[in-house]
């Protein structure tokens, strides 16, 4: 079975601070996702990437970075994390659209709070 | 843009009994997938069923069904006997026949099965 594992369930960090949010999948996925889930809004997509080192914008990217140093690995930063950042953060990965009919595996969530 | 319409914030059934939930999504595109995705209090998201665009017959998966409806652009679900453990939030999702496998998802529904 796919894993995708989070480095945080829960974690709570100040205004200001540099963040870090890890993914790591063990599936060789190419594709990786990082996601924040607000009530109401669903889940609306940060960035992506589809290979070591290649990332794209999703809808909502201001405030955040990534790293794909590793294909395994897929890290969000929020460089400077302030409170309308507190959210869930999911993170998913997916092999390319040719197979699985691009279905995304899921890691467990950071629910992040920045006070 | 893809969008992906859930009207339907919140729903309750009672236990053994069927719910539809209901998605819309609008796209141009000719070669896409479908999918919905369930959310329960732990948080880990897990597909439910999928359905790929060319395909006539809709999909099921034990008590979980799909009316696809390809000329109206609809895509609910039918769960049948609902169980306790069916209480989740429940996302709709479409992704494109491409190998970036991105996803877009609706805002989700609540769904609650009582005793």
């Amino acid at each position: 079975d796919v894993k995708v594992t989070q480095s945080s369930r829960y974690l709570v960090k100040r205004t200001g601070e540099k963040v870090f949010l890890e993914c790591v999948q063990d599936m060789d996925h190419e594709n990786m996702f990082w996601y924040r889930q607000d009530p109401g809004l669903g889940l609306r997509l940060i960035y992506f990437s589809y290979d070591v080192k290649m990332k794209e914008k999703g809808d909502i990217p201001e405030g955040y970075s990534v790293s794909r140093e590793k294909k395994e690995r897929f890290s969000l930063i929020l460089e400077s994390a302030s409170t309308n950042q507190t959210s869930m953060y999911l993170c998913a990965s997916s092999a390319p659209g040719t197979s699985a009919y691009n279905e995304q595996f899921f890691g467990p969530g950071t629910r992040l709070t920045v006070l | 843009a893809q969008t992906v319409t859930q009207s339907q914030p919140e729903m309750s059934v009672q236990e053994a009994e069927t719910v539809t939930l209901s998605c819309t999504y609008d796209t141009s595109e000719n070669n896409y997938y479908l999918f919905w995705y369930k959310q329960p209090p732990s948080r880990q998201m897990i597909l439910v069923i999928r359905q790929e665009a060319y395909k006539q017959q809709n999909a099921t998966e034990n008590r979980f069904s799909v009316n696809f409806q390809k000329a109206a652009k609809s895509f609910s679900l039918k769960i049948s006997d609902s169980q306790l453990g069916d209480t989740a939030m429940y996302f709709c999702a479409f992704g494109r026949g491409s190998t970036l496998g991105r996803l877009y998802f609706g805002r989700g529904t609540q769904l609650t099965v009582w005793p």
